[in-house]
């Protein structure tokens, strides 16, 4: 399987709620970081978390590394319509600086 | 907007054309990538430039022929596509190839090969 693989692939929820996406991958890494991409768009970086940090906040997005398990999560807190996008997580690894990127999580915020 | 504006945002071509696609990126990087999206695909990485140098090819068929003719612009030229190559064109810049560079993506070019 991929390198930096989302989980779920799609997730609904309603305003309000908060959204979790898992980010699975298999190589050591450098940093993973984690991109939105609007309908059509291009990706927007959200947030970089290196290799030696368990957690980091930024605004509503709380993103933490489980290097040992080789997994990240992304949680949006207090989800609005306006955060309906695909997320993507991005591995740079060790062995590198190109970034990996996995097929996304489709977040719907419903109004 | 991310510094980085590509064109045309839209690309209708036959398989006997040939086009380029451009990108630009006004926020002073040395790295420019050209990437690839096909719907329920990952992104696939197709070419790197640093400093005006292509430092990756990721066995990209050669009917895609990239160009950099100076740090701030990156070409993306294309003759005999076929239909599979229809996709989101996506140039994206960063600081260097130094790593734990947040990368900057342009809006993309949609591109259908007819």
């Amino acid at each position: 399987s991929q390198q930096g693989e989302e989980d779920p692939q799609a997730l609904s929820i309603q305003e309000g709620e908060n959204a979790t996406m898992n980010c699975s991958y298999k190589t050591s890494i450098n940093n993973l970081q984690w991109y939105r991409q609007n309908s059509g768009r291009g990706l927007v970086h959200l947030i970089l978390i290196r290799s030696n940090e368990r957690e980091k906040h930024s605004g509503r997005l709380r993103v933490t590394l489980d290097t040992s398990k080789k997994s990240s999560s992304l949680l949006i807190t207090a989800s609005r319509a306006a955060d309906t996008a695909s997320y993507f997580c991005a591995t740079e690894e060790t062995s590198g600086s190109r970034l990996t990127f996995g097929e996304g999580t489709q977040l719907t915020v419903n109004p | 907007e991310t510094g980085v504006t590509q064109t045309p945002r839209h690309l209708v071509m036959g398989m006997t054309n040939k086009k380029s696609l451009k990108c630009e990126q006004h926020l002073g990087h040395n790295a420019m990538y050209w990437y690839k999206q096909s719907a329920k695909k990952p992104l696939e990485l197709m070419f790197v430039y640093s400093l005006e140098e292509r430092v990756e090819n990721n066995s990209v068929p050669s009917r895609f022929s990239p160009e950099c003719p100076n740090s701030s612009h990156l070409f993306l030229h294309l003759h005999t596509l076929q239909p599979e190559d229809s996709a989101l064109y996506l140039c994206a810049s960063s600081q260097d190839l130094r790593g734990y560079n947040e990368q900057f993506f342009g809006p993309g070019t949609r591109l259908t090969v007819l």
